[in-house]
């Protein structure tokens, strides 16, 4: 079955400096990837996808980029604000998604003011 | 973006009951999936509840432990059976969106003693 690797566990940057945090997959046949962010004793939100036919995807200050041929892929934050500390979550599926997600292990996200 | 609502959000059972979990969404799904979180965990996949058939139980679940139903395209419920303090976690509940994202219930937070 597929397995998600998720780095690094816990990640502190200044408030306005950049994040990145990565996720490698196992499954080639994997071609759905969606990032979640979950609050203090919230349901994981989901924040951004992307489908195994783009390369990249932006929304505002937040863009995903997948290598499919590394079977990777990151989360980058621009412009790093205090709401953004969060723990974040890699997920990856086949079927663009209408199957089963694999978590990966989650990024504790702290900003720092 | 599909609303997805559970109930209870929390509750602490005794050991050697069963608590069932409701979970309803505003509008039909295709997918809808059980997850269990332990405190400071990432996201482990129960089952998928398949609607007018039983669920596809992951590695380490079974029926016994954890019946699932979905009557319809819209609700299902998870049952945890025979209540231990190892139960003790949060269950989340998501159902695929239109274009296959999947959304995340609020979770119930369940304690055992």
């Amino acid at each position: 079955g597929e397995n998600v690797e998720q780095h690094p566990s816990t990640l502190s940057v200044q408030e306005g400096d950049s994040a990145v945090i990565k996720c490698t997959y196992s499954d080639s046949a994997s071609n759905y990837f969606p990032w979640y962010k979950q609050e203090l004793g919230k349901r994981p939100q989901l924040i951004i996808d992307i489908r195994s036919n783009v390369g990249e995807k932006k929304d505002q200050r937040i863009a995903v980029t997948l290598n499919k041929t590394a079977k990777h892929f990151s989360l980058h934050i621009t412009e790093t604000q205090p709401e953004d500390s969060a723990v974040y979550f890699c997920a990856a599926s086949t079927n663009f998604g209408n199957e089963k997600l694999t978590f990966g292990t989650g990024t504790r996200l702290t900003i720092i003011p | 973006s599909a609303v997805i609502s559970q109930k209870p959000s929390r509750d602490i059972c005794q050991r050697g009951t069963s608590l069932t979990i409701q979970c309803q969404v505003d509008s039909q799904v295709t997918m809808m999936f059980w997850y269990r979180q332990q405190p400071g965990q990432s996201l482990t996949l129960i089952a998928t509840a398949n609607q007018g058939s039983e669920a596809t139980y992951e590695s380490g679940f079974v029926i016994d432990k954890f019946p699932i139903s979905r009557p319809n395209l819209t609700f299902s419920t998870l049952t945890v059976s025979n209540l231990s303090p190892e139960d003790s976690s949060i269950y989340l509940c998501s159902g695929g969106g239109t274009a296959n994202e999947q959304f995340f219930g609020p979770g119930t937070r369940l304690t055992v003693l």
